[in-house]
């Protein structure tokens, strides 16, 4: 059964970057059928995508967070990340990873998530 | 602000049947692209519940069932009950934001 499991910081100050990294374990990160996302929930809100990534290292990214967002893949460790810059109270939520179907588009395994809180 | 829009809330007794709508655009749902849908139990990740505008993944009961027509969809429960008070996303692809999945507003059910 494929898990997903994020890992990162749970407080990170204004105006710094905020890394966190999912890893992907009962299967590969390296299957050509999916891409692998980060979606986020402020406390309270809906769903907002972040980004996604592919084996190969292709991403494409929310266009509203893209100056702030780099996700990268390191397929000898089953794992991605995710880098946003320039954090704000405004980016406290739950972080959530996934895996895309590459051509359905479809979120089927979900982490179960991490709180990251921006505060001084 | 998403591009597709969900109804904040709907509610309905053990039994009955609600419907959560999905309205989208000519970049998106209209375009053509799938519509999924989520159920965020309180406190969980999101579960995906339908997929292809309208298959449910293994292990999802029947009550569930969704559709797709024009630049709308919906996802309908059937026979609703206290397990299904949760929160509920429409998901699909939009051409006009660089490549971009984008998630509903969400909607609340609560069984009454």
């Amino acid at each position: 059964q494929l898990q997903l499991q994020e890992s990162g910081p749970g407080l990170v100050k204004p105006s710094e970057t905020l890394s966190l990294t999912c890893t992907v374990s009962g299967g590969s990160i390296s299957s050509s059928s999916y891409y692998w996302g980060w979606i986020r929930q402020p406390p309270g809100k809906g769903l907002e995508w972040i980004g996604s990534i592919y084996y190969s290292g292709s991403t494409y990214y929310n266009p509203s967070l893209k100056s702030r967002v780099t996700i990268s893949v390191d397929t000898s460790k089953n794992q991605f990340s995710l880098k946003l810059s320039s954090v704000t109270a405004a980016d406290t939520a739950v972080y959530y990873c996934a895996r895309r179907w590459f051509r359905e588009l479809r979120f089927d395994y979900w982490g179960q998530g991490t709180l990251v809180t921006v505060s001084s | 602000q998403s591009v597709l829009t969900q109804p904040p809330s709907v509610s309905g007794a053990p039994g009955q049947r609600v419907t959560i709508s999905c309205t989208g655009s000519s970049s998106n749902i209209g375009a053509g692209y799938d519509v999924h849908w989520y159920q965020q139990l309180p406190g969980t990740a999101p579960k995906l519940l339908i997929y292809g505008n309208s298959n449910r993944p293994s292990g999802v009961p029947d009550r569930f069932s969704g559709s797709k027509s024009g630049t709308s969809a919906s996802l309908a429960i059937t026979g609703l009950q206290a397990e299904d008070e949760a929160d509920y996303y429409c998901q699909s692809y939009d051409s006009s934001l660089s490549g971009s999945n984008v998630f509903g507003t969400g909607t609340k059910v609560t069984v009454l």
